[in-house]
């Protein structure tokens, strides 16, 4: 069964302390995989698309990398508002979107 | 307005009421769909529209769920006989094509509230 799973389920970090969030997954035949961002009480903002293992993709203090079984958001020297719940999909070999639970990321001053 | 919109943000309803929620998307997007998001929990895909084509229902959790969209435009979401497990925030979202980018646009949602 395709799933995809998030990790650590929340992290606090220090304004300036970088780090990484991790989505892993297990689909049949990956055509894509993406990151959101959703602040309390949105909906979740469009970030990347990845569509192969190697390719990598970089907004702002965020780059997100992808592997044959994962994929990473590093996020850089973070500002308190990049606080926020960090989502990865990812779009199997039927065009199913599947969703993982995200990363909840608070960013202390 | 430029994004997707969503009506009640709020609804708080009595267990066994019908309950409506609203979307109107992104003008020109062909594509539509619906997601719950339960408190902590990833989205939970419920029903996709695409153009004229036949809508993809295939995570409807019940026949108390039914959707609707008119043409590319505006599409409703209705629940029958309201239970408590259907609390949870309703989110619309719309995109250009089809999930190929999986660049969807999504409205601020719907939060449900059944007593």
């Amino acid at each position: 069964e395709d799933q995809v799973t998030q990790s650590p389920e929340a992290l606090r970090l220090q304004e300036g302390e970088s780090s990484s969030l991790n989505c892993s997954y297990t689909v049949s035949g990956l055509r894509g995989l993406f990151w959101y961002r959703q602040d309390p009480g949105k909906g979740p903002e469009f970030l990347f698309t990845l569509y192969s293992a190697g390719e990598e993709k970089e907004k702002e203090r965020l780059k997100a990398t992808l592997t044959k079984k994962e994929s990473f958001l590093h996020i850089t020297a973070p500002k308190p508002e990049d606080s926020a719940t960090y989502l990865c999909a990812v779009l199997d070999s039927n065009y199913q979107l599947i969703w993982g639970a995200g990363t909840k990321l608070i960013i202390k001053p | 307005g430029a994004g997707v919109s969503q009506s009640p943000s709020n609804k708080v309803t009595e267990k066994g009421k019908d309950v409506e929620l609203r979307c109107d998307p992104i003008s020109g997007h062909t594509a539509l769909y619906w997601y719950r998001q339960r408190l902590g929990q990833g989205l939970e895909f419920l029903i996709y529209f695409q153009g004229n084509s036949a809508p993809d229902k295939s995570g409807l959790p019940s026949d108390r769920f039914s959707a609707e969209r008119t043409g590319e435009s505006v599409s409703t979401l209705t629940i029958q006989r309201t239970q408590q497990e259907d609390s949870a925030v309703y989110l619309c979202a719309s995109s250009l094509t089809g999930l190929n980018t999986g660049e969807l646009f999504f409205g601020e949602g719907s939060r449900l509230t059944v007593l």
